[in-house]
C-alpha cells in the first residue's frame, strides 16, 4: 500500500500570504490528486494530474511534482481557502490519501 | 448536469447489514466507474472499492474484502455498497464518487449502535 504523508497537519496563513502544502508518498507515482473539503461538505476536486485545475478553481492555486513528492501551492491565502485538503493517489491499489492539511485563515 | 444523489442516514443495529446507494443523472452511466469511501468525521478518507458500470466488474480495498459489496444498476443508472455485519467501527460518512472523483455524492452517514 502506498502511503502518501502530507505535511504540515495544520497551518494558519493570512490573507495574501503564500502556502505550499507537501505530499510524499512511499511508492513513486504517475500522477497526484488533491481535493479540498470544508466542514460537512463532500470532498471536491481540486487539483488533478498533478497540475491540472478543476472546473471553477480559482488560477492562484497550483500543484506540481513528480514521482515520489508532490506540493500544492496557493500564491496568494483568500478567506474562502480556508479547509482541508488531502492528496491521492490512483495510481496503485488500495487507493490511498494523505492524512489532510487543515487551513485556516490568520 | 451530472448528479450523485445518495440514500439518508441510517441508523442500524451491531450485527445488522445496510444497503447504501447512489443515484446519478446527467452522464452515461454505463461508461463509468464509482468508487465508494469511508471517512470517520475527523479523520482522513479511505478508498473502499470500484464497480465499473459496464460490466459490475470490481476491486477492493483488501480491507473491506468481505465487509463491502459493490453492485449497479443500469436500468436506473444507480449504484449500491452493501455494508455487512456492522459494528461501531463502520459508524462514518459513506461517499460514492464518479471515475478519478470528479464528482462526489453528497455523502450519508451510517451509525450503528444499540
Amino acid at each position: 500500500e502506498i502511503v502518501l504523508t502530507q505535511s504540515p497537519t495544520t497551518m494558519a496563513a493570512s490573507p495574501g500570504e503564500k502556502v505550499t502544502i507537501t505530499c510524499r508518498a512511499s511508492s513513486s507515482v504517475s500522477y497526484m490528486y488533491w481535493y479540498q473539503q470544508k466542514s460537512g461538505a463532500s470532498p471536491k476536486p481540486w487539483i488533478y494530474e498533478t497540475s491540472k485545475l478543476a472546473s471553477g478553481v480559482p488560477d492562484r492555486f497550483s500543484g506540481s511534482g513528480s514521482g515520489t513528492s508532490y506540493s500544492f501551492t496557493i500564491s496568494s491565502m483568500e478567506t474562502e481557502d480556508a479547509a482541508t485538503y488531502y492528496c491521492h493517489q490512483w495510481s496503485s491499489t488500495p487507493f490511498t490519501f494523505g492524512s489532510g492539511t487543515k487551513l485556516e485563515i490568520k | 448536469q451530472v448528479k450523485l444523489q445518495q440514500s439518508g442516514a441510517e441508523l442500524v443495529k451491531p450485527g445488522a447489514s445496510v444497503k447504501l446507494s447512489c443515484k446519478t443523472s446527467g452522464y452515461t452511466f454505463s461508461t463509468s466507474y464509482m468508487s465508494w469511501f469511508k471517512q470517520i468525521p475527523g479523520q482522513s478518507i479511505e478508498w473502499i472499492g470500484m464497480i465499473y458500470a459496464g460490466d459490475g466488474g470490481t476491486g477492493y480495498n483488501q480491507k473491506f474484502k468481505g465487509k463491502a459489496t459493490l453492485t449497479v444498476d443500469t436500468s436506473s443508472s444507480t449504484a449500491y455498497m452493501d455494508l455487512s455485519s456492522l459494528t461501531t467501527e463502520d459508524s462514518a460518512v459513506y461517499f460514492c464518487a464518479r471515475n478519478w472523483g470528479d464528482y462526489w455524492g453528497q455523502g450519508v452517514m451510517v451509525t450503528v449502535s444499540s
